[in-house]
């Protein structure tokens, strides 16, 4: 059964680069596309992007596009996070997941969550 | 950027049917597949419904998704105290080119 684990700091410091990873065990990247997610505190769900297994394939949300990269590593089963110049604003448990076609539609794998807070 | 907009609360009682309703425009619903997800608070999205009315295995029948127009449901028949948690719905929206989240609908379970 595939499994996702995202990891990473629980604390970033404002101005700062967010950096973490999701490791998939129980199966491989082949074939899916995988997303991140964030959802601050109490507050509704937000698509940071996807990227293909590959490698070949990425898309950003448009509001996140200048600051984020989504990366895979398939020799090592890794799908990276990188989100620079962080504020308060991008305090949020985030969250990986898989989608066998991305339509935006039917993720149905998805990581418990890392909780990243952006503070001095 | 707007969501799809959901109710933030509805309530039923054990046994009954409800329906938990999420409302967006012709660029997202209107086009789109539809997902619906149940989230317990601090934790991970659970796939409940996806491209609009299927279920992933191991998803009860009690579950089931439609849509019209610009507006999708998720019904919920036999209600179990269980079901107590928060619903979100979810679909692509060809304008802002992003995935949009409802914000969410916390069933009660009286």
């Amino acid at each position: 059964q595939v499994q996702l684990q995202e990891s990473g700091p629980g604390l970033v410091k404002p101005s700062e680069t967010l950096s973490l990873t999701c490791t998939v065990s129980g199966g491989s990247l082949d074939k899916y596309y995988w997303s991140w997610f964030r959802q601050p505190p109490r507050k509704g769900l937000e698509w940071i992007g996807y990227i293909y297994y590959s490698g070949t394939t990425k898309k950003y949300s448009p509001s996140l596009n200048s600051r984020v990269t989504i990366s895979v590593d398939s020799s090592r089963n890794l799908l990276s996070l990188r989100l620079t110049s962080v504020t308060a604003a991008d305090t949020a448990f985030y969250f990986c997941a898989r989608v066998e076609y991305f339509t935006g539609d039917g993720f149905d794998i998805w990581g418990q969550g890392t909780l990243v807070s952006v503070s001095s | 950027q707007s969501g799809l907009t959901q109710a933030p609360s509805t309530s039923g009682t054990p046994g009954q049917r409800i329906t938990i309703s999420c409302s967006g425009s012709t660029s997202n619903i209107g086009s789109n597949a539809v997902s619906w997800y149940q989230q317990v608070p601090g934790t991970a999205p659970r796939l409940l419904i996806y491209s609009t009315n299927l279920r992933p295995s191991g998803v009860p029948d009690r579950f089931s998704g439609s849509k019209s127009g610009t507006s999708a449901s998720l019904a919920i028949s036999g209600l179990q105290s269980e079901d107590e948690t928060d619903y979100i719905c979810a679909a692509w929206d060809d304008s802002l080119n992003v995935v949009l989240f409802g914000g969410g609908t916390k069933l009660a379970v009286l």
